[in-house]
């Protein structure tokens, strides 16, 4: 069974830092894309970041290009969003998810699993 | 990127049909058959429910179904019941590996 659990959310200060962790299980880890996407309460989704399977590029939406770096450790099955200088409109809960891979799932572009999501809120 | 165009929400009757639009740009939804659906109950992770305009994913039930028309994406429930009520999101490929998604639909089952 597929699974993605994230962790590392919290209250932080504008300015401070944070860094998520997703743990994934159930899969081959590193034959995935991953990708980051948030949603603010009460609000819709906006896709954040992404990355190729062996981590050796990375995508952004550009309202954190420069602040936020997605990463992964395929030998500890888990996606990392380092956030820095963060600010009070990126309080969101931040959603982990799965690129379906076209030669394994049938069917691309798209996240065919999420996690639960951890909350960050960016408050002094 | 800006959002996708959504109806903030949309009702019918169970056993009713409803149809959600989708509107981007020539750069999102027209420029590629990469539009994707999600449900979200209350509290809950999305949940895909179509794929590539029009694929529905295994588990997936038939009254889930897609399509698309130039800029506009819809996403059609028929035969609708009380699990339906949930907002659903459209999603679309933007080129340069970037997605981005719709505003969002609240469904009401009345």
């Amino acid at each position: 069974e597929v699974q993605l659990v994230e962790s590392g959310g919290g209250v932080v200060q504008p300015g401070g830092s944070l860094r998520l962790s997703c743990a994934a299980s159930g899969f081959t880890f590193g034959g995935y894309w991953m990708t980051w996407v948030r949603q603010v309460p009460g609000k819709g989704l906006e896709w954040v970041a992404n990355m190729t399977p062996d981590g050796s590029q990375t995508y952004y939406v550009d309202s954190v290009k420069g602040r936020f770096i997605i990463s992964r450790d395929n030998a500890k099955n888990s996606l990392y969003l380092q956030m820095n200088s963060l600010r009070a409109e990126d309080t969101a809960v931040y959603y982990c998810a799965r690129h379906a891979n076209l030669f394994i799932d049938g069917y691309n572009y798209v996240f065919d699993y999420w996690g639960q999501g951890t909350l960050v809120t960016v408050s002094s | 990127q800006s959002a996708l165009t959504q109806p903030p929400s949309a009702s019918g009757s169970p056993g009713q049909s409803v149809t959600i639009s989708c509107t981007g740009t020539s750069s999102d939804v027209g420029g590629y058959n990469y539009v994707s659906w999600y449900q979200q109950h209350p509290g809950k992770a999305p949940k895909l429910i179509i794929s590539e305009v029009i694929k529905r994913p295994s588990g997936v039930p038939d009254r889930f179904s897609g399509s698309k028309s130039g800029n506009t994406a819809s996403l059609t429930v028929s035969g609708l019941q009380a699990e339906d009520e949930a907002d659903y999101y459209c999603c679309s490929y933007a080129g340069s590996n970037s997605f981005v998604f719709g505003i969002g639909t609240k469904v009401t089952v009345l």
